[in-house]
């Protein structure tokens, strides 16, 4: 099974309104970790937001928040007043505590943001 | 402080040619990883290293790939001999694994090596 899936290959967005990026995960490890990188077209990696299976709130940075609904093991992104600066690649991925430590990451999704 | 530091950042080679990727982790991360992106097969992790040791290589795709971490700042990727299918852009990572089983801790990406086989 898939650790990690991202079922929107692509998405489009009016500038200034809100969008969520869908990721699911499927682990049995009590303990892990949920992360989204942001990659442009420039190619770089970009970290943008952390949640662990333990935190009780969802996570926060800036206009990044983070979806978790853990009896669903879903954990999308959602970006508030889109920006032409967030078209690029998401990547969801996770890292389980008791597994080595390895990063599990999904085929991503292609978010555009329309002026 | 420096990221990951990956180089060279591009390179062309011939058909049959060695190519040897380098990596130097974020100072103090105790693991290091080696991914592949393409189109075709997106990111794919072919290695990953903790504390230099070789933990999962089952991504490598044939034995004309081989990864070393001969100490804990610096890590290759060699290609020998080099194909057109390996044209890709190789990412170095790295994280700190933490200690009891923490997950929290980040994995920080390099800026990659686009890699051109002809």
């Amino acid at each position: 099974a898939q650790k990690i899936t991202q079922t929107q290959p692509g998405m489009f967005v009016q500038e200034k309104e809100a969008v969520t990026l869908d990721c699911t995960y499927d682990t049995s490890d009590p303990s892990y970790g949920l992360f989204w990188y942001k990659q442009p077209s420039s190619g770089e990696m970009i970290f943008l937001i952390y949640q662990g299976s333990y935190d009780q709130q969802n996570a926060t940075e800036g206009r990044y928040s983070l979806n978790f609904q853990k009896a669903r093991k879903s954990a999308n992104l959602v970006i508030s007043a889109s920006q032409l600066g967030d078209s690029a690649m998401y990547f969801c991925a996770m890292r389980e505590a008791n597994t080595g430590n390895q990063f599990y990451f999904g085929t991503g999704t292609s978010l555009t943001v329309i002026p | 402080d420096a990221g990951v530091i990956q180089s060279p950042r591009h390179e062309v080679t011939e058909m049959g040619q060695e190519v040897t990727l380098r990596c130097k982790p974020i100072s103090g991360h105790n693991s290091l990883f080696w991914y592949r992106q393409t189109m075709m097969r997106g990111l794919e992790l072919l290695i990953y290293f903790n504390n230099n040791v070789p933990i999962d290589d089952s991504g490598m795709p044939e034995d004309r790939f081989s990864a070393k971490m001969p100490n804990a700042s610096f890590s290759t990727l060699k290609i020998q001999p080099s194909e057109p299918r390996d044209s890709a852009v190789y990412f170095c990572a790295s994280s700190n694994s933490g200690t009891g089983g923490y997950s929290g801790n980040t994995i920080y990406f390099g800026e990659g090596s686009w890699l051109t086989v002809v």
